[in-house]
C-alpha cells in the first residue's frame, strides 16, 4: 500500500470549513483513497473513500487530484464533534487491510 | 444492530501470561480484521479472517494468533505477553467499502 503523508495537526473554528491535505505520491492505479477518523476513546470511523473522481457524502467531500498523487478531505462546517484524528489511507481494495499512518489531529475551537 | 462488539473492555495481565480477546462482527459481515494501537499512534494491522481462514497477516510475531468461528465471531490470542504488547486492540468487520470498528479492548501488561 502507498505511504501517505499528512500534517500532524490543524486547527479550525466552529462552523468554518476544514481542508485536510494528504500526499500519496506512490499510489498505484488500483489503490483506493480512504479517510477514517478516530474520536477520543473510540475506534476509527469510516468517513469517505474514492478512486478517481471527487466524492461527496453526508459527512464530508473528497477531492482527488487529477494525477491522484494527493487528495483533500473537506469538512464543510466543522462542529466540536468533528475534533478527532483523521487518517488518510491508500488500499488495494475497499475491504482490504488498512495501513494507518500518524494522521492529522483536528482541533475545533468554539 | 449492535455494531461491532468487543470483550472485555479492559484487561490487566502480567508478562509471560496469555490473553484471549473476543469480537462479534456487525450483523451480516463475514470478514474480521484485528489491529493493535499503541498510545499516540495509528492502528497497526495484525491479521484478517474470512471464512474461518486467516487471509492476510501484518508484521506481527507468531505469538499473535486468531480464530474465526462459523458465526463469524473472532478471537485474538496473544501468548507470552511482553510489556510492549500493552495497547488498544481493535476489531473491525467489513462489508464492501467500509470497515466498521469496535470500541477496542485496552490491554495492560505489567
Amino acid at each position: 500500500d502507498a505511504k501517505t503523508t499528512q500534517p500532524n495537526s490543524m486547527e479550525s473554528n466552529e462552523e468554518e470549513p476544514v481542508h485536510l491535505p494528504c500526499n500519496h505520491s506512490t499510489i498505484s492505479g488500483t489503490d483506493y483513497i480512504h479517510w477514517y477518523r478516530q474520536l477520543p476513546s473510540q475506534g476509527p470511523e469510516y468517513v469517505i473513500h474514492g478512486l478517481t473522481s471527487n466524492v461527496n457524502n453526508r459527512m464530508a467531500s473528497l477531492a482527488i487530484a487529477e494525477d491522484r498523487k494527493s487528495s483533500t478531505l473537506i469538512l464543510h462546517r466543522a462542529t466540536l464533534r468533528d475534533a478527532a484524528v483523521y487518517y488518510c489511507i491508500c488500499s488495494k481494495a475497499a475491504g482490504n487491510k488498512l495501513t494507518f499512518g500518524g494522521g492529522t489531529r483536528v482541533l475545533v475551537k468554539p | 444492530d449492535a455494531g461491532v462488539t468487543q470483550s472485555p473492555t479492559h484487561l490487566i495481565k502480567t508478562r509471560g501470561q496469555q490473553v484471549t480477546l473476543r469480537c462479534s462482527p456487525k450483523s451480516g459481515h463475514d470478514t474480521v480484521s484485528w489491529y493493535q494501537q499503541a498510545l499516540g499512534q495509528g492502528p497497526q494491522f495484525i491479521f484478517q479472517y474470512y471464512e474461518e481462514e486467516e487471509r492476510q497477516r501484518g508484521n506481527f510475531p507468531d505469538r499473535f494468533s486468531g480464530h474465526q468461528f462459523p458465526n463469524y465471531s473472532s478471537e485474538l490470542n496473544v501468548n507470552a505477553l511482553l510489556l510492549g504488547d500493552s495497547a488498544l486492540y481493535l476489531c473491525a468487520s467489513s462489508e464492501a467499502s467500509e470497515q466498521f470498528f469496535g470500541p477496542g479492548t485496552r490491554l495492560t501488561v505489567l
